[in-house]
């Protein structure tokens, strides 16, 4: 059962554009949403988060959208850059309990000079 | 600058080799976790820690145990290797109090089993 779902592995964007990166859940007891960031040969990084009583976060070029209602969320990057390259996971978190973060596909995004 | 560290960055083990992955961290993070990542599948959660000498299993343990004798270290043990157990390894650690902040992740262990 696949909680948290990414369905484009792989997106490419000009230099300079918006990045748009999305990502489903289906279980509405998630308290936290996060956004990792993996180059090849290191360990994801956390990049942004929001939290389920929000439905904005921004952090400079990065803004994460949350939808409730459709279970829905998105990263923007704008404007894109090369160095932001990578493979981006969306990640869902409970609050309570063992903290257990569960992670979708990923979505490799490619950025073009 | 705090760290997650695992042991190696590359192994290459044989079929039916008993294998150990480290990993330390230096944050006196209660827990603890092993990941595996493959392409189209993402991250999926093998087994977690959240205190010393405990140990949970995560989604998918077949074929692996842990142990956590010491608070900053969580160590993965392939019993008996298998092929399909060829992968990115990667070990996190995190506060009980910052979920919210997610995980600090190591730099990875690629295993090639053969």
């Amino acid at each position: 059962d696949q909680q948290v779902k990414q369905n484009s592995p792989s997106l490419s964007v000009q230099e300079g554009r918006i990045s748009i990166l999305n990502c489903d859940y289906t279980n509405s007891m998630f308290d936290y949403f996060l956004w990792y960031k993996k180059y090849p040969a290191e360990g994801p990084t956390f990049l942004i988060s929001i939290s389920s009583i929000k439905d904005k976060n921004e952090d400079g070029r990065f803004t994460v959208f949350l939808n409730k209602s459709a279970k829905h969320l998105s990263l923007h990057i704008v404007p894109s850059q090369p160095g932001d390259s990578a493979v981006y996971f969306c990640a869902a978190i409970r609050d309570q309990g063992a903290q257990k973060l569960v992670f979708g596909q990923g979505t490799r995004l490619t950025i073009n000079p | 600058d705090v760290k997650v560290t695992q042991s190696s960055r590359y192994l290459v083990k044989r079929t039916g080799e008993k294998v150990f992955l480290e990993c330390v961290q230096d944050m006196d993070h209660e827990n603890m976790f092993w990941y595996r990542q493959d392409p189209g599948l993402g991250l999926r959660l093998i087994y977690f820690s959240y205190d010393v000498k405990m140990k949970e299993k995560g989604d998918i343990p077949e074929g692996y145990s842990v142990s956590r004798e010491k608070k900053e270290r969580f160590s993965l043990i392939l019993e008996s290797a298998s092929t399909n157990q060829t992968s990115m390894y990667l070990c996190a650690s995190s506060s009980g109090t910052t979920g919210y902040y997610g995980y600090t992740f190591g730099s990875g262990t690629r295993l090639t089993v053969v």
